[in-house]
């Protein structure tokens, strides 16, 4: 049971725009942990997408941009394409426990 | 360029144990703390360990403690983890990562393509 919950599925016509969030607490987000953000294409491994809660590693093209705001991050796929069809995850840190790195429930990215 | 390469999984009987290593090349492994992963089927990325640099500090997901061991060999650029007690539910792919730390979080930026481990009698 992850302490960050993102909605188990989105989808969008090529060329919308999809947002994911990831709900998190005062313990983790909220205590201003950083956010990441991982892309897991079918049958891949995981691959970074957005580092310390909005930048992006190079090659990651800007339709990808995120933000964070209280206990909560969100990720947002502008003018979506049928490559974004993938698994999302959000990773951050969370303080209640012993040393915690934690993933989000994840969101898979339907292209209709 | 970098490169993370996970072995060691297989099909094992329940309460068998399993080392899983992880060899890197094209960066200083002695470096960066690296990270395992895993990822049952069709589930979710679940943390499992972290390990220092240097291996002065190991670091388990509290539903791992107890079974699940880190380690590295700087020497040799690769990293282990080993699983004592296999249970049907460690059923699932095993990622190495890279990891880049700071202060208020850390994150990994280079993953391996990973290595299965089925537990099954």
């Amino acid at each position: 049971q992850s302490v960050l919950t993102q909605p188990p599925s989105v989808s969008g016509a090529p060329g919308q725009t999809v947002t994911i969030s990831c709900t998190g607490s005062n313990t983790n987000i909220g205590a201003g942990w950083l956010v990441h953000w991982y892309q897991q294409l079918p049958g891949k491994a995981p691959k970074i997408l957005i580092y310390h809660n909005i930048n992006r590693p190079s090659g990651v093209p800007d339709r990808f941009s995120a933000s964070k705001s209280g206990t909560s991050a969100s990720l947002t796929i502008t003018g979506l394409r049928s490559e974004d069809e993938a698994d999302y995850y959000c990773q951050s840190y969370d303080s209640s426990l012993s040393v915690q790195y934690v993933f989000g429930t994840g969101t898979q990215v339907t292209v209709l | 360029q970098v490169q993370l390469v996970e072995s060691g999984g297989g099909v094992v009987q329940p309460g068998r144990s399993l080392r899983l290593s992880c060899a890197v090349s094209g960066f200083p492994f002695s470096g960066y703390g690296m990270h395992w992963v895993r990822q049952a089927p069709g589930k979710g990325l679940e943390w499992v360990a972290v390990i220092w640099y240097d291996g002065s500090k190991k670091f388990y997901a509290d539903s791992m403690k107890g079974r699940f061991t880190i380690s590295r060999d700087n020497s040799k650029s690769t990293l282990y983890l080993q699983i004592d007690s296999l249970r049907p539910e460690d059923t699932a792919v095993y990622y190495c990562a890279r990891e880049i730390s700071s202060d208020s979080g850390s994150y990994c930026d280079s993953w391996g393509l990973g290595t299965l481990v089925t537990v099954s009698s």
